[in-house]
């Protein structure tokens, strides 16, 4: 089976704090996913990366940046963090190949932005 | 740019009830679709998908979505619902490496 991990279930962070979320996905994918999600509004991609050190802007990147180092590992930086970015996140994994474009996901970070 | 209409944010049936969720999406060629479940606490996990080929695809726990080309329609059918279906259930669309994913529709299973 795929397993997505994601460093944190819950977070709780102050205005202005730089936040780590970190992900690892053990199936030497190519392409991992940052989505947030929001009632209402489903996931909205905010980064993707499809190859190690490569990172491409999804729909609402502002406010965000990734770290891909090594392939198995996805990171989501909030340089300086802000109460709009109270949110669940989630990161999803998957190969892109003719017929599948499935994306596995891991159980989610729960941030809250005080 | 894709889109993905899910019409109804809550939708609550009665045990052993039909399920019909509601996806229309953005005509492209071609469109690979997808249905994800969301249980509380944990992330996405794939229903079913569309790619090619036959348009009635099944799924796991017995649900089943209909490709209409002329709809661009993907509702999502159960024929009796369980009181474990309560979640809720997103569909997308695919783009290159990107899905595109509806507003999501949460499910209420009466007793």
């Amino acid at each position: 089976d795929v397993k997505v991990t994601q460093s944190s279930r819950y977070l709780v962070k102050r205005t202005g704090e730089k936040v780590f979320l970190e992900c690892v996905q053990d199936m030497d994918h190519e392409n991992m996913f940052w989505y947030r999600q929001d009632p209402g509004l489903g996931l909205r991609l905010i980064y993707f990366s499809y190859d190690v050190k490569m990172k491409e802007k999804g729909d609402i990147p502002e406010g965000y940046s990734v770290s891909r180092e090594k392939k198995e590992r996805f990171s989501l930086i909030l340089e300086s963090a802000s109460t709009n970015q109270t949110s669940m996140y989630l990161c999803a994994s998957g190969i892109s190949k003719l017929y599948s474009y499935e994306q596995y996901f891991g159980p989610g970070t729960r941030l809250t932005v005080t | 740019a894709q889109s993905v209409t899910q019409l109804g944010s809550h939708v609550s049936v009665s045990e052993g009830a039909l399920v019909l969720l509601r996806c229309n999406y953005s005509s492209s060629v071609p469109p690979y679709l997808f249905w994800y479940v969301q249980y509380p606490n944990q992330g996405l996990q794939l229903l079913l998908k569309y790619t090619t080929g036959a348009t009635l695809v099944k799924g796991i726990n017995g649900f089943e979505a209909e490709f209409k080309k002329s709809e661009t329609s993907f509702h999502l059918t159960k024929p009796s619902a369980h009181m474990s279906d309560a979640a809720e259930y997103f569909c997308s669309q695919a783009a290159g490496n990107k899905l595109t994913f509806g507003g999501g529709t949460r499910v209420l299973v009466k007793p």
